[in-house]
């Protein structure tokens, strides 16, 4: 079974903090995806990656970057945060060619920026 | 217009009664299709892919009707464990594996 790792379900920062998700999956799957979910709008995607390294921006890219040094885990970097980047932030992944496959899903990191 | 449409709701409906949501794509060469359920403040879940013939499991049943562009899914004997939003999924075309996702429709199961 397919197990996504998100490294907190919450966390507080202040504004202008730097903050750092990280999500790890251990099913050797080469896309990864962030995404954020706010009431009313849905998922939204930040960004994605298909390989070690790659990375491609998503629909909200701005003020948000990633970082895919290995495989197996995928970072979102808040460069300044700011409230408006309070969110539920998920990560998720999906096997090479995953056209006909689901995506499958961390817990979620619910963050609030005071 | 969006790519994935389907209605918020809520879905307001008793314990056994059977229930119904449609989701509308604009993509017509979109390939695969899933539901997803999304419980309160929980992370979406797989609930079923949606094939081309229908697919059915237990008391759930997708289908998909290309000619119109939609995906439906059908709840039979509703229980309040039910109770959560339906996430409606599309990928594709072609070699697009980057899903669009729909904003879900809520679906309240009352005693």
């Amino acid at each position: 079974d397919v197990k996504v790792t998100q490294s907190s379900r919450y966390l507080v920062k202040r504004t202008g903090e730097k903050v750092f998700l990280e999500c790890v999956q251990d099913m050797d799957h080469e896309n990864m995806f962030w995404y954020r979910q706010d009431p009313g709008l849905g998922l939204r995607l930040i960004y994605f990656s298909y390989d070690v390294k790659m990375k491609e921006k998503g629909d909200i890219p701005e003020g948000y970057s990633v970082s895919r040094e290995k495989k197996e885990r995928f970072s979102l970097i808040l460069e300044s945060a700011s409230t408006n980047q309070t969110s539920m932030y998920l990560c998720a992944s999906l096997a090479a060619g995953g056209g006909n496959q689901p995506q499958h899903f961390g817990d979620g990191t619910r963050l609030s920026i005071l | 217009r969006k790519e994935v449409e389907q209605d918020p709701g809520p879905f307001n409906v008793p314990e056994g009664a059977t229930v119904a949501f449609n989701c509308t794509y604009s993509n017509s060469a979109s390939q695969s299709f899933f539901w997803y359920r999304q419980d309160c403040r929980k992370e979406p879940k797989l609930l079923m892919s949606v094939y081309s013939s229908g697919n059915e499991d237990g008391r759930f049943t997708a289908q998909l009707n290309r000619a119109s562009q939609y995906i439906s899914l059908l709840i039979r004997d509703s229980k309040l464990s039910d109770s959560a939003t339906y996430l409606c999924v599309v990928t594709g075309p072609g070699g697009s594996y980057i899903p669009t996702f729909g904003r879900g429709t809520s679906l309240i199961v009352h005693p």
